[in-house]
């Protein structure tokens, strides 16, 4: 079955540096997704991406943030000067549109670990 | 008011029993909602989907949907220890899903 792969599975990073989180969507999906959840919280949304551009995203994307699809396969998340709170396991996700029906499919995350 | 809430604490059932759980939206124009069951440390996995009024079955659970009351439930039945984990109810909105916290489900053998 196809699946959303993430790499790394677990980085910790110091706190300033900059980390990028990869992923790599369902091959037919175009819509792509990051989550995050902090430990203990709920999942929250940050950002959806479709045709190379971001199409909405939370208050919580902010310039700190961003989006890259950099080639055909995969999608990146950058996060600018790590702060401790930023500490969370961050999902992709993928779906095939955005029309009701259409089911969101989560990678198995990312787990950042800033000290 | 929060775009979905999931107030119940965490439910413990006896294995075979059925697990009831609850969930409240706040945008009545909402469309599709979702259930998620999350293990510890593990991403959400879909388990059920609705998008209209009534029931939806399929196999040992049991999704409810009212757009009147802006409420959907799930209920487990025959419950197994492997339904132990933190489902997630979900809501489509606006292109991306708007989660609630979650309740934790104990199954007990």
């Amino acid at each position: 079955e196809p699946e959303v792969t993430q790499t790394p599975s677990h980085q910790v990073t110091q706190m300033g540096q900059e980390v990028i989180l990869r992923c790599v969507p369902i091959s037919n999906h175009l819509y792509f997704y990051w989550y995050r959840q902090i430990l203990g919280q709920k999942v929250e949304f940050l950002v959806s991406f479709y045709n190379n551009e971001i199409s909405e995203k939370s208050e919580i994307f902010d310039d700190q943030f961003s989006v890259e699809r950099p080639d055909g396969s995969n999608f990146t998340l950058k996060i600018r000067s790590t702060k401790l709170e930023d500490s969370a396991m961050y999902f992709c996700a993928s779906s095939e549109g955005a029309e009701p029906g259409n089911t969101i499919y989560f990678g198995e995350g990312s787990w950042l670990t800033v000290v | 008011q929060k775009e979905v809430e999931q107030n119940s604490g965490p439910l413990s059932v006896p294995e075979g029993a059925i697990a009831s759980l609850n969930c409240t939206y706040s945008d009545r124009v909402s469309q599709s909602f979702f259930w998620y069951r999350q293990y510890s440390g593990k991403s959400p996995e879909l388990i059920m989907s609705i998008y209209s009024n009534g029931d939806k079955e399929d196999g040992r659970f049991t999704a409810q949907l009212n757009k009147a009351s802006q409420y959907v439930s799930l209920l487990i039945r025959d419950s197994q220890p492997s339904d132990s984990a933190t489902y997630l109810c979900a809501v489509i909105r606006v292109n991306r899903l708007a989660f609630g916290k979650g309740n934790q489900v104990v199954v007990i053998p």
